[in-house]
């Protein structure tokens, strides 16, 4: 049973298009993030919610929209696709926000904008 | 700000041989460090994590890293390498900006196992 699972896997779709990527964890965590892996393997966060209220918001355009519904789900949502959009987004949770928080990922999203 | 750097972005090694992954970082407070490990087309997953308990830290699949203070390191090593640890791996240092963690990636080193 996946802990931390996001569909869809693969996603290729064209610019301009608006596109939702969904999580969701099984581990009874309190805080989720989204980060974001480009095609040079850098990976940084872009997003981490605890208890559904926003508490990390990088420096990320605000076409990146996160909603969770409840603390088990975290979904991202982009409007107006760009080509430098393609990249792979990791959903992740921990139990809660603690610096030696053990922080689990999904097994990613793989955008391509075409 | 926190950082770590992880040098050599490519390490090729033989089968059986010892397996050194280099990652520095850089804190102003004693920092809380952690290698991941993705393998092809996978999410991340925890090898081993650092938490200001004992400085030599076991993980899985026989992995471990030592934390050297004064060296500000914190290199994975596996005594034998086998086929099945080819795969990218991630040194991060987790950050705690006004009590939320967020976890601060290497570049990361891409290993190679050969027969």
């Amino acid at each position: 049973d996946t802990a931390v699972s996001q569909t869809p896997k693969y996603l290729v779709t064209q610019m301009g298009n608006d596109k939702s990527i969904k999580c969701e964890q099984n581990l009874g965590h309190d805080t989720m993030y989204w980060y974001k892996q480009d095609s040079k393997k850098f990976l940084k966060i872009m997003f981490s919610y605890n208890n559904k209220e926003l508490i990390i918001n990088e420096t990320v355009p605000n076409r990146f929209s996160p909603k969770s519904p409840d603390k088990a789900h975290l979904n991202l949502h982009i409007n107006s696709l760009e080509l430098g959009d393609s990249a792979v987004y990791f959903c992740a949770s921990s139990q809660d926000r603690g610096q030696a928080d053990t922080i689990y990922f999904g097994e990613g999203s793989w955008l391509t904008v075409v | 700000a926190q950082s770590v750097t992880q040098l050599g972005s490519h390490v090729s090694v033989s089968e059986g041989a010892l397996v050194l992954l280099r990652c520095n970082y850089s804190s102003s407070v004693p920092p809380y460090l952690f290698w991941y490990v993705q393998y092809p087309n996978q999410g991340l997953q925890l090898l081993l994590k650092y938490t200001s308990a004992a400085t030599l830290v076991k993980g899985i699949n026989g992995f471990e890293a030592e934390f050297k203070k004064s060296e500000t390191s914190f290199h994975l090593t596996k005594p034998s390498a086998h086929m099945s640890d080819a795969a990218e791996y991630f040194c991060a240092v987790s950050e705690n900006p006004g009590g939320y963690n967020k976890l601060i990636f290497g570049a990361g080193t891409r290993l190679a196992v050969h027969p």
